[in-house]
């Protein structure tokens, strides 16, 4: 069964720092991996999504990695901003397949000013 | 371009009544799917429409009935609510399935009381 787990659950750091928000899972056998991000009371946004078949992708200071042989991908945030303060979740969907999605708890993530 | 948008927004219900939930998307998505998302659980699949006139269960069926209408709306109805459905349900869609990214709605905020 796949799990999905995003330590730590909570992070606050001043403005400016470059952070690492980290997922892991248990089976490899994933066919893609996708970041959201998450402001209260709203819905999901997505920020990236990394193919099996890929190490990592880039978006603005954004930066997302993929290593499928230790079950594990990291959100990189360069230069971070009090914008930036949110709930940030990893997504695996097993296979091609919508009914085998599993979500993280999320890392909520605070900048401090 | 509204993206995926959901109704209503907030919804008191008393047990043993029923409600449906509507969704709807205008990027020509071929995927919809509900979710809910409940503290310390995480965010959980309900029923998912991998194309037009098909639908079928994920992690959390139980409870709920789904129908896809048509190519743009996929609505959730809950029968005969229960405490246990007091929730933030999201609705989403994607090209095609879980190769592709996500987009969500804002979230309906259900109350069972």
């Amino acid at each position: 069964k796949q799990e999905v787990t995003q330590i730590p659950a909570a992070l606050s750091v001043p403005e400016g720092e470059n952070l690492v928000l980290n997922c892991s899972f248990t089976d490899s056998a994933i066919y893609n991996l996708q970041w959201f991000r998450q402001d209260p009371g709203k819905g999901l946004t997505s920020l990236l999504l990394i193919q099996s078949s890929q190490r990592e992708q880039t978006s603005g200071r954004l930066n997302a990695s993929l290593d499928k042989s230790s079950g594990r991908s990291t959100l990189y945030i360069a230069a971070s901003q009090p914008g930036d303060s949110a709930t940030y979740l990893c997504a695996v969907p097993r296979y091609s397949s919508a009914s085998k999605i599993i979500f993280g708890s999320g890392t909520r993530l605070s900048i401090r000013p | 371009n509204a993206g995926v948008t959901q109704t209503p927004k907030f919804q008191v219900l008393k047990t043993g009544q029923s409600m449906t939930l509507q969704c709807a998307q205008d990027m020509n998505h071929n995927s919809m799917y509900w979710y809910r998302q409940d503290p310390g659980m995480g965010l959980r699949l309900i029923y998912y429409s991998a194309s037009e006139g098909t639908t079928d269960k994920g992690e959390v069926p139980n409870g709920y009935n789904v129908s896809r209408l048509n190519k743009r709306e996929f609505s959730l109805r809950l029968e005969s609510a229960a405490p246990s459905q007091t929730s933030v349900y999201f609705c989403a869609s994607s090209e095609n399935g879980s190769a592709d990214t996500q987009y969500f709605g804002p979230g309906t905020r259900l109350t069972v009381l």
